[in-house]
Parts: C-alpha cells; structure tokens; sequence
C-alpha cells in the first residue's frame, strides 16, 4: 500500500526565517505533486515534480524531487504571512499513474 | 465559468435524505474524480471517470452514487448518509487519466449529516 507522509504536520513559522517540510512516500514514483489550500477553499497546484533531481521555484517556495530516496522537499524562503495554508503533496497510486494519494498535509502558520 | 465548478458549496442534509453533488468543469478535460477531504485525514479517492467511463472505485459505500453523462459533468449521488459521512467533497478534473497529468480542483460542497 502506497503511503505518502509528511512533517512535520503544523509549522509555526516567523516572518523572514527559512523552512523546510518534507514529503516521504513509500514506493517507487516518478512524479509528485505539491498543491495549496487556504482554509475554507479548495487545492491549488504549486508545482509537478516529473523525474529525479527536478527542482522548480516559484517565489519564495522550491520544491525537489529525490526518487531515489523517495523524497520530496519543499523549501521555504524568507517566510511571509501570505505563505499560512496548508501544503499537500501527491504521488501516483501505481506505475500506470491511475491516481494521486495524498499526504495529510502540512499547515503552516506565519507570524511576525 | 472558468476552471472547476460545484454546487452547493454548502449542504446540510438528514439521514434519510437524497440530494446531489454537482461537478462541473470548463477546461476540456476527459478525465474526473472526486475526492472526500475529512478533518485531519488526507484526501481520499472515491471515484475517477475517463471519457465518461468509470475507471475507478475506491472501495466506497454504495451510498455514493456516481454518474458522468459527458466529460463535463459529474455527479455525486447520496442517499442514507451516515454522520461520519460528513466532510468537504472535492471534485477534480485532468486533460487524462493518469498522474502525469495534473488536477485542477473545484472549490468543494462541503457537506453536513445531521
């Protein structure tokens, strides 16, 4: 059975530190996703992770993929309140990519 | 509209009740899902249509009933809901079937079994 964990859960971040959470599933897969939810609203994509070694930043967020330890990050840079939501990432249910499962998701909560 | 689309937003519904979800989405896309989000528990899979047919079943009650009659529309049937049914419903949609391709989410019914 496909499992997909992260942590840590909650992440109470100051404004202008650097974070780090992290994503552990536990078969092989080629691709992951992160996606975002605020609260009360649905998942917004952040980034598709395809092979191994595929990094991609969109502002103050990078997201990595390492296959081969079956790991994904997602690095926070300069943390602002903007960033408090809930962050999920997503691996294929099986090698013919038939569905996601998803983490339980990571909330972080930024303060000054 | 743009994008993923569902109605209710909001549903507040008795046991004995039977009402529809409704899912709709303007990307062009063959492929749809819904997903069950409860509180602290990861999203969880129900049902994934492809060009309409049924590819997936997740194993859940048959108190859910899906149908796609096109690839813009599904629906999430309910009938004799059980409390614990409670929780947001997430619909999804992709330009295919598979996780290479990715899912763009309405905003969700969030759904209340009394």
């Amino acid at each position: 059975e496909l499992k997909v964990e992260q942590n840590p859960l909650f992440l109470s971040m100051q404004e202008g530190k650097n974070y780090t959470i992290y994503c552990n599933y536990s078969t092989t897969s080629d691709r992951l996703y992160w996606y975002r939810q605020d609260p009360g609203k649905s998942l917004e994509s952040l980034f598709v992770l395809l092979s191994n070694g595929a990094v991609k930043q969109e502002g103050r967020l990078m997201a990595s993929l390492d296959t081969k330890a079956r790991l994904s990050t997602l690095h926070i840079t300069a943390a602002v309140h903007d960033l408090s939501a809930t962050y999920f990432c997503a691996v294929d249910m099986d090698q013919a990519g038939t569905a996601l499962i998803f983490g339980k998701g990571t909330t972080l909560s930024v303060s000054s | 509209e743009t994008g993923v689309t569902q109605t209710p937003r909001h549903l507040v519904m008795g046991m004995t009740n039977k009402k529809s979800l409704k899912c709709e989405q303007h990307l062009g896309h063959n492929a749809m899902y819904w997903y069950k989000q409860s509180a602290k528990k990861p999203l969880e899979l129900m049902f994934v249509y492809n060009f309409k047919e049924q590819t997936e079943n997740n194993s859940v009650p048959s108190r859910f009933s899906p149908e796609c009659p096109n690839s813009s529309h599904l629906f999430l049937h309910l009938h004799t809901l059980q409390p614990e049914d409670s929780a947001l419903y997430l619909c999804a949609s992709s330009p295919g079937q598979g996780s290479a391709y990715e899912q763009y989410f309405g905003p969700g019914t969030r759904l209340t079994v009394t």
